[in-house]
């Protein structure tokens, strides 16, 4: 089975510096999708970022930019320029391919911006 | 405007009574979700429907039950076997697989607490 692990349960950032979430997958598959979700205290689930495995290009949001290592199963979220509407719990999830469009999630990152 | 309406947002039940939760997309999606959200565990697939009439179990749905007679609703019902359900709840729905990156649109979720 797939697992998600994000290893930091809660981090915190200064206004206007960059952060970086941390997230590893377990999978033996080849081709497959990751994502970055975030959650603020409304608890809409609002997608940030999605890289594709068989890009090796790393998939860059404005602010939001990941660092994809396929090889270490690593899936980091860099935020930079922080806001204070940054703050919010960070989900990264995993899809399978051919497995309809669900998602495996990972524990989550709460993240705080001090102003 | 298009999107998942999850209704009510917060709903109070006392133990051994089933209870309804409703979710109604005006996205014209083929997919649709359930997931479970508990502190410190990220999200759970309960069920996913891929189209009418059709659904399928998750990771964690016994006590759960789901139907799909229309399209656009999807409605889950926690049973009196769900030994724990006090949680927050997510509909999500998606293009059919395709294109397989299609991320997933969530509602605003239903807090449930049984007493």
């Amino acid at each position: 089975a797939q697992t998600v692990t994000q290893s930091q349960p809660e981090m915190s950032v200064q206004e206007a510096e960059t952060v970086t979430l941390s997230c590893t997958y377990d999978t033996s598959e080849s081709d497959y999708y990751l994502f970055w979700y975030k959650q603020p205290p409304s608890r809409q689930m609002i997608l940030v970022i999605r890289q594709e495995a068989y890009k090796q290009q790393n998939a860059t949001e404005n602010r939001f930019s990941v660092n994809f290592q396929k090889a270490a199963k690593s899936f980091s979220l860099k935020i930079s320029d922080s806001q204070l509407g940054d703050a919010a719990m960070y989900f990264c999830a995993y899809r399978f391919p051919n497995a309809g469009n669900m998602l495996t999630f990972g524990g989550g990152t709460r993240l705080m911006v001090k102003p | 405007d298009g999107g998942i309406t999850q209704s009510p947002k917060y709903l109070f039940r006392k133990e051994g009574q089933n209870v309804t939760l409703s979710c109604e997309q005006n996205l014209n999606h083929d997919a649709m979700y359930w997931y479970r959200q508990d502190p410190g565990q990220g999200l759970r697939l309960i069920y996913y429907s891929q189209i009418v009439n059709d659904f399928q179990k998750g990771d964690i749905a016994e006590g759960y039950s789901v139907s799909r007679e229309k399209k656009e609703s999807f409605p889950l019902t926690v049973t009196s076997a769900q030994k724990n359900p006090t949680a927050f709840y997510l509909c999500a729905s998606s293009m059919r697989a395709s294109p397989p990156r299609s991320p997933l649109h969530f509602g605003n979720g239903t807090r449930l607490t049984v007493t």
